[in-house]
């Protein structure tokens, strides 16, 4: 059962403009929630996090925005560049827990 | 460098073979994970281990799944009897601790293809 959800498998968005990258998760447990972003051949690399406690937080670039009602996140990345073209997994986890949940990714085209 | 470390980076393998994939992690990370990503998914976790003890193994899917890491160190995952299943990239992670809440630090992957 896939605890944390992206619906979207793929997005294209023009250089400079606003990409939204949504994610879903089931679990009310999780109170930690982090964005990865992989290029091929390599690992996913961290971006940015968010605990359950803020609703926002934001890193140059990239904001990520919880909804805990929603038990929804978004990762926007403003404005955006050609180099951002990767998957981005979201994942989360629990106090209680050891692991990370991944999604099962969104692969973003920024189109110069 | 001094990032997570994997090797080899490619390995085929033809069904009901043994195979062992190594992972180097960041030095004085004592937190190591293991992941399989399939294609078309996110990392699914394997195991966990804090130190040289396997504090979580409950991703792993069958016994024929092993891991170790005897000196705190280096982990090897280790695959008995390999099924066409089994064909996936093999991630590993550090972090400093073992909290959930530590970034964890990936490594490129193994690439394993199981014929």
């Amino acid at each position: 059962d896939q605890q944390v959800k992206q619906n979207s498998p793929s997005l294209s968005v023009q250089e400079g403009r606003i990409s939204i990258l949504n994610c879903d998760y089931t679990n009310s447990m999780f109170d930690y929630f982090l964005w990865y972003k992989k290029y091929p051949a390599e690992g996913p690399t961290f971006l940015i996090s968010i605990s359950s406690i803020k609703d926002k937080n934001e890193d140059g670039r990239f904001t990520v925005f919880l909804n805990k009602s929603a038990k929804h996140l978004s990762l926007h990345i403003v404005p955006s560049q050609p180099g951002d073209s990767a998957v981005y997994f979201c994942a989360a986890s629990a106090r209680t827990g050891n692991q990370f949940y991944f999604g099962t990714g969104t692969s973003l085209t920024v189109i110069p | 460098g001094a990032g997570v470390s994997q090797t080899p980076s490619n390995k085929v393998t033809e069904k009901g073979k043994y195979v062992e994939l190594r992972c180097d992690p960041i030095s004085g990370h004592t937190a190591l994970y293991w992941y399989r990503q399939s294609l078309g998914q996110g990392p699914e976790f394997l195991i966990y281990f804090q130190g040289t003890g396997a504090a979580d193994d409950s991703g792993l899917p069958n016994d024929r799944f092993f891991a170790v890491r005897p000196e705190g160190s280096v982990s090897t995952l280790k695959i008995q009897r390999t099924e066409r299943g089994d064909s996936a990239v093999y991630l590993c992670a550090s972090s400093r601790q073992g909290s959930a809440y530590n970034e964890q630090f990936f490594g490129p992957g193994t690439r394993l293809t199981v014929l």
